[in-house]
């Protein structure tokens, strides 16, 4: 069974960057493709980029490209997901998630609110 | 990008209701789609895959069926607990999601 526990609550100031952790355990990181889910408050379901295994490589929405950065550490099965030049309209909690058993996303984070204000 | 499409935002039901949601993609996806369902302050959770192929564990009561462009989430006979936002997803490469429904009591 796979599990997923993100680091804690972000305050932000407008234009600065934000790094949300989420750490695997019950499987190792290589065996999974890792994503990145966002809700703004109120607001709906949003993917921002993950891990693509037809490809291999990982892609971004594009709303999100330039601005934002998904990477791993093997080593401690950590994924990670930095987006920078925050704005008010970035506070929303973050998802990590992950297909297992089936190709959709069987496992979730807690997820992560990024709040941002002056 | 692929856009998904739900119908409608918001539905009011009774417990013992059929309840069907829709959702349409802007071109074929196959039966490339998932369904989630996501209570206040929670992660959503998988509800079904493949369009119609229901997640372990998932009460039979949820059903999922189309294929191409068109697809409907059906929950036979509404029970308390399923008053929830319920979120469709096709995952072609990129993933998009759509906007969601909320089912709320009548």
């Amino acid at each position: 069974q796979v599990q997923l526990v993100q680091s804690g609550a972000e305050v932000k100031k407008p234009g600065a960057s934000v790094k949300v952790s989420c750490k695997v355990s019950g499987y190792t990181l290589t065996e999974l493709s890792m994503h990145w889910v966002r809700q703004a408050p109120g607001k709906g379901l949003e993917w921002m980029g993950g891990f693509d295994p037809e490809d291999g490589e990982t892609i971004y929405a594009q709303k999100f490209q330039g601005r934002v950065t998904m990477t791993e550490d093997t080593s401690t099965d950590t994924a990670y997901m930095e987006l920078s030049s925050l704005r008010s309209e970035d506070t929303a909690v973050y998802y990590c998630a992950t297909p297992g058993d089936t190709p959709a996303f069987d496992y979730w984070g807690q997820g992560t609110l990024v709040t941002v204000s002056s | 990008d692929i856009q998904m499409t739900q119908s409608p935002s918001t539905l009011s039901a009774s417990v013992g209701d059929r309840v069907t949601i829709t959702c349409r993609a802007s071109q074929s996806i196959s039966s490339w789609l998932a369904w989630y369902q996501q209570k206040p302050g929670k992660a959503p959770k998988l509800l079904i895959y493949k369009a119609s192929s229901l997640e372990s564990g998932v009460p039979s009561r949820f059903s999922g069926s189309g294929s191409g462009t068109e697809f409907t989430l059906t929950i036979s006979s509404l029970q308390p607990d399923d008053f929830a936002t319920y979120y469709c997803q096709q995952y072609n490469s990129p993933w998009t999601f759509g906007q969601g429904t909320k089912v709320e009591i009548k």
